[in-house]
């Protein structure tokens, strides 16, 4: 089946430093999804990447779909505390929801340092 | 809009008993939910596809007796845990598409079970 590879597993940032984290694919994917868990809740989207190439900001946050739909990356600018948690990426084959499954990235944990 | 309810969040089961998980869509309808497994510090792991209505569909390596799905409505999805073990106290989770339109997943808030 697909693999998705998330990097880093984790990281360790001063608050206002900027993080990147990217995940790459064996295969292609049509969508790109990033989300963020907080301990003991469940995933929350981020961003959501239809087109090759697309590069979409939410707020402090960038992603951009990949060229070759096979990787994707996330920015966060200016850190603060409440970015801690777990970021996942996931991919989807298929456009329609309804029909498709996302696959899941090991998520990359975020600690920031006041 | 796009809300996913889940109950309970936290459960403490015997080993041996049952133990059932909802996952309710609030403000829209919902064909499809899927179940996830999450350990400690690791991915989602997709369990199973609820179809309303019909049969759901497991992952491999998953037992379907074990953990029984259904999909009676289209708003609500339920997992149920049989005979439960320790080694099924796990963090489940619970999705459903955001909309035909709109890509991705709303999550429900999941549930801690632990089987003692």
């Amino acid at each position: 089946g697909q693999q998705l590879n998330q990097s880093p597993q984790s990281m360790f940032i001063q608050e206002g430093e900027d993080v990147s984290m990217n995940c790459t694919s064996s295969s292609i994917f049509n969508t790109w999804l990033w989300y963020k868990q907080d301990p003991g809740e469940g995933p929350v989207l981020l961003i959501a990447l239809y087109k090759a190439g697309e590069l979409t900001s939410n707020g402090r946050l960038t992603a951009q779909f990949g060229i070759t739909r096979k990787d994707s990356f996330l920015n966060i600018s200016a850190s603060i505390p409440s970015d801690v948690g777990i970021y996942f990426c996931a991919g989807q084959l298929l456009r329609s929801t309804n029909a498709g499954k996302s696959t899941f990235g090991d998520g990359t944990t975020l600690t920031v340092k006041p | 809009g796009a809300v996913v309810s889940q109950h309970p969040s936290r459960v403490i089961c015997k080993s041996g008993t049952s133990v059932k998980i909802e996952c309710r869509s609030l403000d829209f309808q919902a064909t499809t939910m899927f179940w996830y497994r999450q350990f400690p510090k690791k991915s989602l792991m997709l369990m199973a596809t609820s179809n309303e209505g019909s049969k759901a569909t497991y992952e491999q390596g998953v037992e379907k007796d074990k953990f029984l799905i259904n999909h009676a409505s289209l708003t609500l999805s339920t997992l149920t845990v049989t005979s439960a073990h320790p080694e099924d106290s796990s963090f489940y989770i619970c999705s459903a598409p955001r909309g035909v339109s709109d890509y991705g997943y709303t999550f429900g808030s999941g549930t801690r079970l632990t089987v003692v």
